[in-house]
């Protein structure tokens, strides 16, 4: 089936500086990424939508500048958390859609967890 | 705008009975798709069953089936003969046909298998 792998799994980094998680389709080539955030025992909550060579398009209350997202190649797309603080901690998750596959198909990340101290 | 409603923030199961986990849902939209997907203490998001608004039939997949009411507006997901390992986050999510493919995603139920 389809894969979708995210890097890195978990990360810790100071307050005040930027880490990019990447997220990758393995084996299938993905038009549309999403990128969601989940607090703890929390649900998802989708913060963009990335499309392959044009700019993101961000849920209303998610500050663009501080999530930077870059989807330069039909499996790649990255996001940039940008002079973290400790309320970015989070786990963040992507998910792609497989642009020759059924119209709901969407495969999801195994997630990154961002601890920022 | 599309929203997704579970009631039950935790759940419980003895192994090997059924148990229905609710999904209520709301839109506008004329078309659209509903999911449940399984979150383990790990985090990845395992695609369980998918149904679509224009569906005849229930969706079913293994010991997984969705009780697809559309007038009610519910989703609900059964799970048959329960096993330790079903022990996880559900969640329900819906996408519309307007969303461009965007997920909106319940606050899930914690069901708890147990032996």
């Amino acid at each position: 089936g389809a894969v979708v792998s995210q890097h890195p799994s978990r990360v810790i980094c100071k307050s005040g500086t930027s880490v990019k998680i990447e997220c990758r389709s393995l084996d299938f080539q993905a038009t549309t990424m999403f990128w969601y955030r989940q607090f703890p025992k929390k649900s998802l909550m989708l913060m963009a939508t990335s499309n392959e060579g044009s700019k993101a398009t961000y849920e209303q209350g998610v500050e663009k500048d501080k999530f930077l997202i870059n989807h330069a190649s039909l499996t790649l797309s990255t996001l940039t958390v940008t002079s973290a603080h400790p309320e970015d901690s989070s786990f963040y998750i992507c998910s792609a859609r497989d642009r020759t596959g059924s119209s709901y198909e969407q495969y999801f990340g195994p997630g990154t967890r961002l601890t920022v101290t | 705008a599309q929203k997704i409603t579970q009631t039950q923030p935790g759940m419980f199961v003895q192994e090997k009975e059924a148990v229905t986990l609710d999904c209520t849902y709301d839109t506008s939209d004329p078309s659209y798709g509903l999911f449940w997907y399984k979150q383990p203490s790990s985090g990845e998001m395992i695609f369980l069953i998918y149904q679509g608004s224009y569906d005849q039939q229930n969706a079913t997949e293994g010991r997984y089936s969705l009780n697809f009411q559309k007038a009610r507006k519910s989703a609900n997901l059964v799970i048959s003969a329960s096993q330790l390992g079903d022990s996880a986050m559900y969640f329900c999510a819906m996408r519309a046909i307007f969303s461009n493919y965007k997920l909106t995603f319940g606050k899930g139920t914690l069901l708890t298998v147990n032996p």
